[in-house]
């Protein structure tokens, strides 16, 4: 079966660092996504991969090794505003988005 | 760039009333748009996938006819929950795909259905 796997919750110290992890077993790959969601709200585009390595956009980076089958999520100078739910989806090689559960950060002061 | 709308942004009705939801590309075109619909402290749940001009393909469990949806223009998709009970309260969202690219789906800012 397919199953994309991410820690259900994690906590973090406003200005510190972060790293959310996904790993994911699918039947091909034709990309990886992270979406933040904040609670009530639609999920937003955050990053996308396809090739592995590490593509940075500002606070946040996105990491993948295809060849692991994983992914990580970094951010950095966490603010409040970054507690929200984070999402992990493959697109396989039927081009389904497979989703994970979603990662809660929670930030404190 | 890549807008997507809903309307209504949340709607309370009665049950065993209709209700319509619009999910709009703002300024793109989206050859296909999909529908989820999210319970409280859950992820995403797909429930179908609709491509403009042709009928759409619906999750397994999904009842097609009770959740109809109309993909009529390439900026246009609409679901339409029928018969609305009290358990299809829920957050119901939208994404569409732009034509031309692979993957990436824009989100709507999601509608929240309360059935009484």
């Amino acid at each position: 079966g397919q199953n994309i796997d991410q820690p259900t919750e994690m906590t973090a110290t406003e200005g510190a660092i972060v790293q959310i992890n996904c790993t994911y077993q699918t039947s091909g790959f034709n990309g990886l996504f992270w979406y933040q969601q904040h609670a009530g709200e639609a999920p937003t585009f955050l990053s996308y991969n396809v090739l592995d390595g590490l593509e940075e956009k500002g606070r946040f980076s996105s990491f993948l090794s295809r060849s692991k089958g994983y992914s990580y999520l970094l951010l950095k100078e966490l603010q409040m505003k970054d507690s929200a739910s984070y999402l992990c989806a493959v697109t396989d090689s039927n081009y389904q988005l497979i989703w994970g559960a979603g990662t809660k950060l929670i930030i404190k002061p | 760039g890549a807008v997507v709308s809903q309307h209504p942004s949340w709607v309370i009705c009665k049950s065993g009333t209709s209700v319509k939801i619009e999910c709009r590309s703002l300024d793109f075109q989206a050859t296909t748009m999909f529908w989820y619909r999210q319970f409280p402290k859950q992820s995403l749940m797909l429930m179908a996938t609709s491509n403009e001009g042709s009928k759409a393909t619906y999750e397994q469990g999904v009842e097609k006819d009770k959740f109809l949806i109309n993909h009529a223009s390439l900026t246009l998709s609409t679901l339409t929950v029928t018969s609305a009970h009290p358990e299809d309260s829920s957050f119901y969202i939208c994404s569409a795909k732009e034509a031309g690219e692979i993957d990436t789906q824009y989100f709507g800012p999601g509608t929240r259905l309360t059935v009484l």
